[in-house]
């Protein structure tokens, strides 16, 4: 099975600061014969289901702002808040699609206003 | 509008059984994958289990294989999540979510149901 872990657990950042996750899979979520990660990542705030922000890893959701942005390829993926709003106080999950129909998780971060 | 609507919050005691169940509008039931997803209070998601209700195939996490039963009747487009018999640590908000990508590939969920918080207390 894929684990997925990320990091920090939690942050709080500045608004207007730049906030960055890190989710890392234990095995590599790029396939070779299409060149893209499998790699998805979601938003949770209090009391919502969850909300996909970005796909394979860097394409982002229609209607998600500019200012969210993944990046990374393989095992290792980031997202980046590049300016955070206050609306962005939510937990982050990264999840894998790399082993579709099975999809696994990552343990999640939270992010706050300092 | 592609929509995941699920069944009201339910309080059961232990050793009883239960089915929810999330039903879906404006797509094709049959030709999307619909999965389950377990929160527990104060804690991350976790996938519990996927089903395709064209032809029933379904998978499910180790974690959860054997715990629960995943169904779907196409005839009403609704997927079901069902226990035999609750424990307390079933404690949870249950969401659906539908993967965009037909059988063949299920991908990122990119339409989750609202939730349907279940409580098992004696």
């Amino acid at each position: 099975d894929i684990v997925m872990t990320q990091s920090p657990d939690s942050l709080a950042v500045s608004l207007g600061e730049r906030a960055t996750i890190n989710c890392k899979s234990s095995q590599s979520v790029l396939y070779s014969s299409n060149n893209k990660n499998y790699l998805a990542w979601y938003q949770q705030k209090p009391g919502q289901p969850p909300k996909l922000l970005i796909y394979w890893a860097s394409t982002r959701e229609s209607g998600v702002p500019d200012r969210f942005s993944g990046s990374g390829s393989g095992t290792d993926f980031t997202l980046t808040i590049s300016s955070l709003q206050a609306e962005d106080v939510a937990v982050y999950y990264c999840q894998q699609y790399y082993s579709t129909p099975i999809f696994t998780f990552g343990p999640g971060t939270k992010v706050d206003i300092k | 509008e592609v929509q995941l609507v699920q069944s009201g919050a339910e309080v059961k005691k232990p050793g009883e059984s239960l089915k929810i169940s999330c039903k879906g509008s404006g797509y094709s039931f049959t030709s999307y994958w619909i999965g389950w997803v377990r929160q527990m209070p104060g804690k991350g998601l976790e996938w519990m289990g996927i089903i395709y209700p064209g032809d029933s195939d379904t998978r499910y996490s180790p974690s959860f294989q054997g715990q629960v039963t995943i169904s779907a009747d196409k005839s009403i487009s609704t997927a079901y999540l069902q226990w035999s018999s609750l424990k307390a640590s079933d404690t949870a908000m249950y969401y659906c979510a539908r993967p965009n990508g037909g059988y063949g590939e299920a991908l990122a969920f990119d339409y989750w149901g609202q939730g349907t918080l279940v409580t098992v207390s004696s």
